[in-house]
């Protein structure tokens, strides 16, 4: 079946660090992969998403690749926020019967400090 | 503004009872989901719903049930047959069954009394 993974936290950095949040996946098929973000006490809201090989998603100064090769979908900032501290899950949609099914992995905590 | 609204905030359940959590949109979406998140886990798909009066079993839906009466309601019903309810449950929508990327509403948390 389909799976997602992706490091483990807490991650911390200091402000203006700079951020990879690593995530491979298992499939079948060309899955689109998605980044969502929650912040504390909040819902998801899409962050970024590529929907074929080699696509570069961004958004807000994230960005990811989709490497088929590795099967990856690393999630990398530049330079953080402290506003940028959330939950960070990466997901991938594949065709499960006529709907498409999201598959999440299991998050990952980040934290900036200023 | 568009958006999907969840209510209550939190919700307290007593033993044996049943309780009902409401989700809402008006973004003219097809498909409605809803999912449970534990802490330090991932999303897990509880139920979903491409059309009005239509519903599939998700990956953990025993416990709870649904319906889909109109496009932009799609409340769940946390049943007493759920023995481990507590949990942050979030649903989402997308605009049709083939669209992929889903928008999630703020979320219920679930507690036991």
């Amino acid at each position: 079946g389909n799976s997602v993974t992706q490091m483990e936290g807490p991650v911390t950095l200091s402000e203006e660090a700079f951020l990879t949040i690593n995530c491979t996946y298992t499939a079948t098929g060309y899955p689109s992969l998605f980044w969502y973000v929650q912040y504390p006490g909040e819902g998801l809201q899409l962050l970024l998403k590529a929907t074929k090989a080699d696509d570069k998603g961004s958004n807000k100064g994230f960005e990811a690749t989709y490497r088929k090769e590795t099967t990856s979908f690393h999630l990398e900032k530049g330079s953080v926020q402290v506003s940028d501290s959330a939950v960070y899950f990466c997901a991938l949609s594949a065709v499960g019967g006529s709907n498409y099914k999201l598959t999440f992995g299991k998050g990952t905590l980040l934290t900036v400090n200023p | 503004d568009g958006g999907i609204t969840q209510s209550p905030k939190y919700l307290f359940r007593k033993e044996g009872q049943n309780v009902t959590l409401s989700c809402e949109q008006n973004l003219n979406h097809d498909a409605m989901y809803w999912y449970r998140q534990d802490p330090g886990q991932g999303l897990r798909l509880i139920y979903y719903s491409q059309i009005v009066n239509d519903f599939q079993k998700g990956d953990i839906a025993e416990g709870y049930s649904v319906s889909r009466e109109k496009k932009e309601s799609f409340p769940l019903t946390v049943t007493s047959a759920q023995k481990n309810p507590t949990a942050f449950y979030l649903c989402a929508s997308s605009i049709g069954s083939n669209q992929e990327t889903q928008y999630f509403g703020p979320g219920t948390r679930l507690l036991v009394l």
